[in-house]
């Protein structure tokens, strides 16, 4: 298995830019998991999907994030417009069932917002 | 409450000495618990879970780590630390609707 795929590894972006971050599960996950990474703040849950549907995104900052699953194998992570408080690293993580808790974590995307 | 508190930031050990990182929990529930690692610039690899069964749970690498539910503890230990385990790592408390809670990170530093 290839693992939790995501794309780009590395973007940088001006401030005001719309940031498009994308994520495919392993296949045969059911719950797939958002993360931002920050030195100030850690490792932080932003937004998770099981079948495909949002259960909680308490954790996405504010209005400018969005996170979509339009299909079990597909994940976006839309940041519309940009700013460079979101220069972070953005992980993906996807695990089979709904209170298995086991993560398996993409290499992440690097986020630079100038 | 779920919580997971690892006490130390950094720890830095000597190759082929034995390695401890500690973590204390709080949870309402049973819990689960793993230790991830997290080499540089990449993403977090699991190490090793317990999911209420053996409290004595063996990991990759030669890493393992004990469940004490008395002391509300799940510290990571391996041997003889070896250059390649320098790396963060992450105690993590899995309940309540499958989420995870992460610890602050223990940053391990391994010198010739």
């Amino acid at each position: 298995d290839a693992g939790v795929i995501q794309s780009p590894r590395h973007e940088v972006t001006e401030m005001g830019q719309e940031v498009t971050l994308r994520c495919k599960p392993i296949s045969g996950h059911n719950s797939l998991f958002w993360y931002r990474q920050t030195m100030m703040r850690g490792l932080e849950l932003l937004i998770y999907f099981n079948n495909n549907v949002p259960i909680d995104d308490s954790g996405m900052p504010e209005d400018r994030f969005s996170a979509k699953m339009p299909n079990a194998s597909f994940s976006t992570l839309k940041i519309q417009p940009s700013e460079p408080r979101d220069s972070a690293v953005y992980f993906c993580a996807s695990s089979f069932g709904r209170d298995t808790y086991e993560q398996y974590f993409g290499p992440g995307t690097r986020l630079t917002v100038t | 409450a779920q919580s997971v508190t690892q006490l130390d930031s950094h720890v830095s050990v000597s190759e082929g000495t034995p390695v401890l990182l500690r973590c204390n929990y709080s949870s309402s529930y049973s819990p689960s618990l793993f230790w991830y690692v997290q080499h540089p610039n990449k993403g977090l690899q699991l190490l090793l879970k317990y999911t209420s069964a053996a409290t004595l749970v063996k990991g990759i690498n030669g890493f393992e780590a004990e469940f004490k539910k008395s002391e509300t503890s799940f510290h990571l230990t391996k041997p003889s630390a070896h250059m390649s385990d320098a790396a963060e790592y992450f105690c993590v408390l899995g309940g309540g609707g499958n989420k995870l809670t992460f610890g602050t990170g223990t940053q391990l530093k391994v010198e010739l």
